[in-house]
């Protein structure tokens, strides 16, 4: 069965430094989505993606993060310059078409020094 | 903001009984409620879903019931087994396709 991945499954990286979340949505998939769950807190909404731009972004998403299709497979997160409370389970999701559920990917850890 | 509650943050229940997991919400608009299901290290699995036009949708073991005037869902997995220890997320949507609204999680323990 198709499944969204991601890498790595664990980042380390000292605050004010960039770092790049990569995700590889399921093949066929149009939509595609960032979460991030920090420590003992609810899963949040970041950024959803479609037709190469920007559907849609919560608050938190804010100028330091930007997402990018680079090709046909990819999805990146970038973090341009990570805070402390960066800290947190990044899950990308993704789905087919507007009436399919979102598919999840195991998660990259980002752990900011 | 917690527009998705769930206010149990954890349940233990013997392996072959039903376990109940419950979910409250408080925007009416939602119009998809959604089940999710974590293993540690994994991210969410998606478990059975219902729209805001039915009351029950059920698969399997698990059957999930939408009372939308009481703006609650349930998930009962009946019989309960314990390869279905996990966290249990309820989310809902607007929209299939647009941001999920997730509840701080359920920790499931099914006991043998």
């Amino acid at each position: 069965e198709p499944e969204v991945t991601q890498t790595p499954s664990h980042q380390v990286t000292q605050m004010g430094q960039e770092v790049i979340l990569r995700c590889v949505p399921i093949s066929n998939h149009l939509y595609f989505y960032w979460y991030r769950q920090i420590l003992g807190q609810k899963v949040e909404f970041l950024v959803s993606f479609y037709n190469n731009e920007i559907s849609e972004k919560s608050e938190i998403f804010d100028d330091q993060f930007s997402v990018e299709r680079p090709d046909g497979s990819n999805f990146t997160l970038k973090i341009r310059s990570t805070k402390l409370e960066d800290s947190a389970m990044y899950f990308c999701a993704s789905t087919r078409q507007a009436t399919d559920t979102q598919y999840f990917g195991p998660g990259t850890r980002l752990t900011v020094l | 903001d917690q527009q998705v509650k769930q206010n149990s943050p954890s349940l233990s229940v013997q392996e072959g009984r039903i376990s109940i997991l419950n979910c409250d919400y408080t925007n009416s608009m939602f119009d998809y409620f959604l089940w999710y299901k974590k293993y540690p290290a994994e991210g969410p699995t998606f478990l059975i879903s219902i729209s805001s036009i039915k009351d029950k949708n059920e698969d399997g073991r698990f059957t999930v019931f939408l009372n939308k005037s009481a703006k609650h869902l349930s998930l009962h997995i009946v019989p309960s087994q314990p390869g279905d220890s996990a966290v249990y997320f309820c989310a809902a949507a607007l929209e299939l396709n647009t941001p999920l609204v997730f509840g701080k999680g359920t920790r499931l323990s099914v006991i043998a």
